[in-house]
């Protein structure tokens, strides 16, 4: 069974910096790219982030580009999303996805970012 | 970047009633497009990938089409259960963009 488990969201000041996790298992986790999706409360799902299977490859949306890095430990199967300089804008649940041969068939149920002061 | 513009943003049904919702791309991105279907509190389940193939264990009243730019998901028989919010997705280029979303009510 696939599964995907966030963590490390949390309430951080403006300017600050949070490390989000990503525990996979159920699948070969350096085959497969993963990617990162926010929600801000109340609104629509927002792409922020991906990494090829092998970390070589990795693409960013522009309201994350230069304060957000996304890396991987295939050893450990976890997937990263560092994340500096946050703004209040940056307060969403976010969540990794896997991209298998159906699409993005499955998603984490993602951890909640708060920035605010 | 492309353009996911979705459509209608909310729309009211009748239990049983077939229900259509459409998403169309900017520019061409062949069949990849997922479906995704969430309701309040959940993670977003996925329902149809390269734009008309039903994910597994994805109830059959869904179905996903094409033509052309345009993407369009169909509820068949819409149940108590389908009361949710619905995205369609790109997956073709990145950023891979979302549409706007769909709110499903019963009427």
């Amino acid at each position: 069974e696939v599964q995907l488990v966030e963590s490390g969201g949390g309430l951080v000041q403006p300017g600050g910096s949070l490390r989000l996790s990503c525990a996979a298992s159920g699948f070969i986790f350096s085959n497969s790219a993963i990617n990162w999706v926010r929600q801000a409360p109340g609104k629509g799902l927002e792409w922020v982030s991906a990494i090829s299977g092998s970390g070589s490859t990795t693409d960013y949306a522009d309201s994350v580009k230069g304060r957000f890095t996304i890396s991987r430990d295939n050893s450990k199967e976890t997937l990263y999303l560092q994340m500096s300089s946050l703004r209040v804008e940056d307060t969403a649940v976010y969540s990794c996805l896997v991209r298998v041969p159906s699409g993005f068939a499955y998603w984490g149920q993602g951890t909640l970012v708060t920035v605010s002061s | 970047d492309i353009q996911m513009t979705q459509s209608p943003p909310s729309l009211s049904a009748s239990v049983g009633d077939r229900v259509t919702i459409t998403c169309r791309a900017s520019q061409a991105i062949s069949n990849w497009l997922g479906w995704y279907q969430q309701k309040p509190g959940k993670a977003p389940k996925s329902l149809i990938y390269s734009a008309s193939s039903l994910q597994s264990g994805a109830p059959s009243r869904f179905s996903g089409s094409k033509s052309g730019t345009e993407f369009t998901l169909t509820i068949n028989s819409l149940q108590p259960e389908d009361i949710a919010t619905y995205y369609c997705q790109q997956y073709k280029s990145y950023p891979y963009t979302f549409g706007q979303g769909t709110k499903v009510e019963i009427k």
